[in-house]
């Protein structure tokens, strides 16, 4: 079965200051990478996705980049506020056939105002 | 957007007693809703897979006579927690897909369940 690998577990940053999150997987038919963002007592929010035909999708100040090859992705905030403070989940799956989703063991990221 | 509520958002109840857990999508119709289980500080655990109609479908190691899972319409799904013992505390989250868009899940916000 799919295996998906997060890194790092924690990150503290400095407010302005970008912030990466790297996920590998290793089922080479997983082809939709979506990232979800939990607040503290909240269930997971859907901030970013992509698909397997995309290398790199952007959305403001978020922007998530694909690799097939090396089987990994990443996600990338820019400009980071306080706000951005929460837990971050990668996630993998194969699109369109109602399959569970893979998800990665979690980055707790703190913005330091 | 693609709501998801669930219902209620914490519950106390005594060791022994049953608890249910509901799970509406708010603005679409889920072929299939997920529930999930969440340790503090640690990712999603996957206990069941429901699919409108059908029976769920359990992962391994989670006891199906203990956590009955009902989806009797498109935008509703249940969970039971049966002989709820103080080990069944947890944060549980239902997700959802939409039924014209079968790729991502929705969550809810969560319930947190305390069993004394």
């Amino acid at each position: 079965g799919e295996n998906v690998e997060q890194h790092p577990s924690t990150l503290s940053v400095q407010e302005g200051d970008s912030a990466v999150i790297k996920c590998t997987y290793s089922d080479s038919a997983s082809n939709y990478f979506p990232w979800y963002k939990q607040e503290l007592g909240k269930g997971p929010q859907l901030i970013i996705d992509i698909r397997s035909n995309v290398g790199e999708k952007k959305d403001q100040r978020i922007a998530v980049t694909l690799n097939k090859t090396a089987k990994h992705f990443s996600l990338h905030i820019t400009e980071t506020q306080p706000e951005d403070s929460a837990v971050y989940f990668c996630a993998a799956s194969i699109r369109n056939t109602g399959n569970q989703f893979y998800f990665g063991t979690g980055t707790s990221l703190t913005v330091i105002p | 957007g693609a709501v998801v509520s669930q219902h209620p958002s914490r519950v106390i109840c005594k060791s022994g007693t049953s608890v249910k857990i509901e799970c509406r999508s708010l603005d679409f119709q889920a072929t299939t809703m997920f529930w999930y289980r969440q340790f503090p500080k640690q990712s999603l655990m996957l206990m069941a897979t429901s699919n409108e109609g059908s029976k769920a479908t359990y992962e391994q190691g989670v006891e199906k006579d203990k956590f009955l899972i009902n989806h009797a319409s498109l935008t509703l799904s249940t969970l039971t927690v049966t002989s709820a013992h103080p080990e069944d505390s947890s944060f549980y989250i239902c997700s959802a897909f939409r039924l014209e868009l079968v790729e991502t899940q929705y969550f809810g916000p969560g319930t947190r369940l305390l069993v004394l």
